[in-house]
């Protein structure tokens, strides 16, 4: 998973706190993108973005905010945690027309 | 919109026998078409990719995968499998336009090996 860097790697939060998960890379592509994994879900992507300065929602975008002011930092907020958002997060980077590069991942949970 | 169909939930294989996986997918044009393994507690490592071409792709750790277009299907093949085998595997597809670079996953087929 060389190029894609998060933290924390493990995280508990109480219900109502705010967190922010980081995303690093160093392979300068230009799409970034979080998704959560949950059993026998898959992954789902929650926010994804083409560029700096440019985002947009995915599938489950709810409870989580983005912004990209960097090519390479792409962080991802938890406003305000809840037990749903318990979950397994990975960042992932794409240049175009190439496959998706993905962090080790970002167990959550959330009490 | 895009989708992804693994049908089998869990497969269980023993060593040294030939497995496939099965991913059906759903998308207007040409789609670009990856599996991925991902072992506990890990990340997702890309086997292979198919973008265009020959159909028939091949990857790492001795896999294989056949895009049907015909099918919409996109399985994952290997001879013989190895105890290192055991892990989730993930078919996803890509949209191929620049500014739309979303990868869609199907559920994952978790594999395990017995002796």
């Amino acid at each position: 998973n060389a190029g894609v860097t998060q933290t924390p790697k493990f995280q508990v939060l109480k219900t109502g706190q705010s967190m922010t998960l980081q995303c690093a890379q160093d392979m300068n592509h230009e799409y970034m993108s979080w998704y959560r994994q949950d059993p026998g879900m898959g992954l789902r992507l929650i926010h994804y973005s083409v560029g700096a300065g440019i985002t947009d929602q995915g599938e489950v975008p709810n409870g989580y905010n983005v912004s990209r002011s960097t090519t390479e930092d792409f962080p991802l907020r938890l406003l305000s945690a809840a037990p749903s958002q318990t979950s397994v997060y990975f960042c992932a980077i794409k240049g175009v027309g190439t496959e998706a590069f993905f962090g080790q991942g970002t167990r959550l949970t959330v009490v | 919109a895009q989708s992804v169909t693994q049908p089998d939930i869990h497969i269980t294989v023993s060593e040294g026998a030939s497995l496939e996986l099965r991913c059906n997918y759903s998308y207007g044009a040409t789609p670009y078409l990856f599996w991925y393994v991902q072992s506990p507690g890990q990340g997702l490592q890309l086997l292979l990719k198919y973008f265009s071409g020959d159909t028939l792709v091949q990857g790492i750790k001795g896999f294989e995968a056949e895009f049907k277009r015909s099918q919409s299907s996109f399985n994952l093949r290997k001879p013989s499998v190895h105890w290192s085998d055991a892990a989730e595997y993930f078919c996803a597809v890509g949209e191929s336009n620049f500014g739309n670079e979303k990868l869609t996953f199907g559920t994952g087929t978790r594999l395990t090996i017995i002796p």
